[in-house]
C-alpha cells in the first residue's frame, strides 16, 4: 500500500535558523513526488515536483531533494513569512494510468522573528 | 485565470440532509480529485477522476458520490450527511505527472 510519512509534525525555528523537513514514502513505482505549502484557511499551493532519485529543485529559500526512499525540504535562513504547513505527496505508477496523489499529514512550521 | 473554483465556501447541514459540492477548473486538466482534510490527518482522497467519464474510489469514499459532468466539472454529493462528514473539502485538478492545483476549500459542518 502506498504510504507517505512526514516528520516532524511541528517545527519551531528562529528567523535565520536553517533546518530540514522529511518525507518518507513507500510506493510501488514512483511517478512523482510533490511538495505543497498550505496557509491557514487556504488550499495547498504547489511548490515542487521531483521525479527521480538525485533530483533537486530550488525556489527562494526552499530546496527539495529526492532519494529512493525519502525527500527533504531544506529551508535556508527562514523568515516569518515562511510559516505554514508543508505537505508532501506521491504519485504512483499505475497500469490504469490514474494519477491519484497520496498525501502525508504535513509539517507545521513556525518561524519566529 | 481562475484555476480551480469550488462552491460553496461554507455550509452548515443538519444530519440527514443532502447537498452537492461543485468544482470547476479552467486549465483543461484531465484528472480531478476530491479530498477531505481533518485536523492531524492530512488530506485524504475521497474520489478521483482520471479523465472525463471515469471515476474511482479513494481512501474514504463511504457516504459520498461523485459525477464528472464534463472535462471542467467534478461534483461531490453527500446523500445523507452525518456529523463525521464535518470537514474541509478540497477539489484539485492535474495533468499527467505535474503537480495538482487546489481550490480554496469548502468548510462543511454537519450538526
Amino acid at each position: 500500500e502506498d504510504q507517505v510519512t512526514q516528520s516532524p509534525e511541528a517545527l519551531r525555528l528562529q528567523e535565520g535558523e536553517s533546518s530540514s523537513l522529511n518525507c518518507s514514502y513507500t510506493v510501488s513505482g514512483l511517478r512523482g513526488l510533490f511538495w505543497y505549502r498550505q496557509d491557514p484557511g487556504k488550499g495547498p499551493e504547489f511548490l515542487f515536483t521531483l521525479y527521480s532519485a538525485g533530483e533537486e529543485k530550488e525556489k527562494e529559500r526552499l530546496k527539495a531533494t529526492l532519494t529512493k526512499k525519502e525527500s527533504f525540504l531544506h529551508i535556508t535562513a527562514p523568515k516569518p513569512e515562511d510559516s505554514a504547513t508543508y505537505l508532501c505527496a506521491v504519485q504512483a505508477n499505475r497500469m490504469d494510468s490514474s494519477y491519484k496523489l497520496i498525501f502525508g499529514s504535513g509539517t507545521r512550521l513556525l518561524v519566529r522573528p | 485565470n481562475a484555476g480551480v473554483t469550488q462552491t460553496p465556501k461554507f455550509q452548515v447541514l443538519k444530519t440527514g440532509q443532502s447537498m452537492t459540492l461543485q468544482c470547476a477548473q479552467d486549465m483543461n486538466h484531465n484528472s480531478m480529485y476530491w479530498y477531505r482534510q481533518d485536523p492531524g490527518m492530512g488530506l485524504r482522497l475521497i474520489y478521483y477522476s482520471a479523465s472525463e467519464g471515469t471515476t474511482d474510489k479513494g481512501e474514504v469514499p463511504n457516504g459520498y458520490n461523485v459525477s464528472r459532468l464534463n472535462k471542467r466539472e467534478f461534483s461531490l454529493r453527500l446523500e445523507s450527511a452525518a456529523p463525521s462528514q464535518t470537514s474541509v473539502y478540497f477539489c484539485a485538478s492535474s495533468e499527467a505527472r505535474r503537480g495538482a492545483f487546489f481550490g480554496q476549500g469548502t468548510r462543511l459542518t454537519v450538526v
